[in-house]
């Protein structure tokens, strides 16, 4: 079964820093997606960005990047210049190729962005 | 683009009582799934449903239940509700390996 494991329950960093979230996961599948889901006070799941795992290029959107290493099932999420909007429940996320669509949420973690 | 809509947005349910959610998801989107968050237990999957047809189910009781219309439209039914059945309820709508969330059901079993 595949699990995914945030080990940081909670970040603060001042607005302008640069935060890493942790990410790892155990899986015995060759081919799957990571994603990272940004969760607001709002309630609504907003994905933040995806990365195939055949890609060894690391997926970038805008202020957010991932690095991916496949071998050590690591995917962490690094946002550049945090914003204050940034303040959000992180979920890492992981799904099968099989795309049976059923994905498979980290604990979270809670970020703040301190002004 | 409408995004996927939930109704209602808030719910307060009795133990006993059963309660049905709604998901209309994105148009053009035929895979829709539902997920429970909870503080302790986190995001839980709970089932997934593909032109009707219930392709995975997560491990909840049968007291979960869910069906999928035509349209795409997925609703899923809770029974005999329990207080440990409050949650946010969310739901997905996939086109590809990209899932879109409703902003959820917040259920409060009292």
């Amino acid at each position: 079964a595949q699990t995914v494991t945030q080990s940081q329950p909670e970040m603060s960093v001042q607005e302008a820093e640069t935060v890493t979230l942790s990410c790892t996961y155990d899986t015995s599948e060759s081919n799957y997606y990571l994603f990272w889901y940004k969760q607001p006070p709002s309630r609504q799941m907003i994905l933040v960005i995806r990365q195939e795992a055949y890609k060894q290029q690391n997926a970038t959107e805008n202020r957010f990047s991932v690095n991916f290493q496949k071998a050590a099932k690591s995917f962490s999420l690094k946002i550049s210049d945090s914003q204050l909007g940034d303040t959000a429940m992180y979920f890492c996320a992981f799904m099968t190729e099989n795309r049976d669509d059923k994905i498979i949420f980290g604990k979270g973690t809670r970020l703040h962005i301190l002004p | 683009k409408a995004g996927v809509t939930q109704t209602p947005r808030y719910l307060i349910k009795t133990r006993g009582q059963q309660v049905t959610l709604s998901c209309s998801p994105i148009s053009g989107h035929r895979s829709v799934s539902w997920y429970q968050q909870t503080p302790g237990q986190g995001l839980q999957f709970l089932f997934e449903y593909f032109s009707e047809t219930q392709r995975n189910k997560g491990n909840f009781p049968g007291r979960f239940s869910g069906r999928q219309f035509s349209n795409s439209r997925s609703e899923m039914n809770v029974s005999t509700l329990e207080l440990g059945d409050s949650a946010l309820y969310l739901c997905a709508s996939s086109k590809g390996a990209e899932a879109f969330f409703g902003q959820g059901t917040r259920l409060t079993v009292v």
